[in-house]
């Protein structure tokens, strides 16, 4: 059971456009929320995160807004760069019971392709 | 430069024949962590280690063996290699004994593993 949910394998937006990409989960319980950005044949890198007692983290281009009641985090990109095309993974901490270490969830990922 | 280092990045080998792949990092991270990367299900967690000589099973566990002797090091090994385990392995790690928001996950930039 996937606690964090990308729906949309694949985006595909014009640069200079908004580009928006989509996380649900199903954990009321997570602290906080985190993007990771993956170009091919690179590692995932911290993006942005946003606290769960916060609606809206905003950092350059990027904005994640948080909506607790439908348990939706969006991530929006403004303008959209060439650069921007990549894998975007949405990710939440889950603490097991028995460890006090969280472990990071990761969403199955959004391949954001960037047109000219 | 700060990194999380991981050998080989290609690796083609035959069921049964042992393997390891090193991870090694030079940030001083206590928490350190082993994911795969498969298509339509994101990262998932193999193992992780809150610290030298702390081990815990991550979601996928199975066919998996890891060791952390040294703070730096965090090697993966596969004792018996089967094709299902064919898939893009990454080590990441965290300054604090478990990721949090302040600090997030570090990701060396993966190993393509082929069993055949």
């Amino acid at each position: 059971d996937q606690q964090v949910k990308q729906n949309s394998p694949s985006l595909s937006v014009q640069e200079g456009r908004i580009s928006i990409l989509n996380c649900d989960y199903t954990n009321s319980m997570f602290d906080y929320f985190l993007w990771y950005k993956k170009y091919p044949a690179e590692g995932p890198t911290f993006l942005i995160s946003i606290s769960s007692i916060k609606d809206k983290n905003e950092d350059g281009r990027f904005t994640v807004f948080l909506n607790k009641s439908a348990k939706h985090l969006s991530l929006h990109i403004v303008p959209s760069q060439p650069g921007d095309s990549a894998v975007y993974f949405c990710a939440a901490p889950l603490k097991p019971g028995y460890s006090s270490a969280s472990k990071i969830i990761f969403g199955s990922g959004t391949r954001l392709s960037i047109r000219p | 430069e700060a990194q999380v280092t991981q050998n080989p990045r290609y690796l083609i080998t035959v069921t049964g024949k042992k393997l390891t792949v090193t991870c090694s990092q030079n940030m001083n991270h206590e928490y350190m962590s082993w994911y795969r990367q498969d298509p339509g299900l994101g990262l998932r967690q193999i193992y992780y280690s809150m610290n030298v000589e702390v081990t815990d099973k991550g979601d996928v566990p199975e066919g998996y063996k890891v060791s952390r002797k040294e703070k730096r090091n965090f090697p993966l090994i596969l004792e018996s290699p089967s094709p299902n385990q064919t898939s893009l392995y990454f080590c990441a790690s965290s300054l604090t004994a478990g990721p949090t928001l302040n600090s997030p996950l570090h990701f060396g930039n993966g190993t393509r593993l082929t069993v055949t």
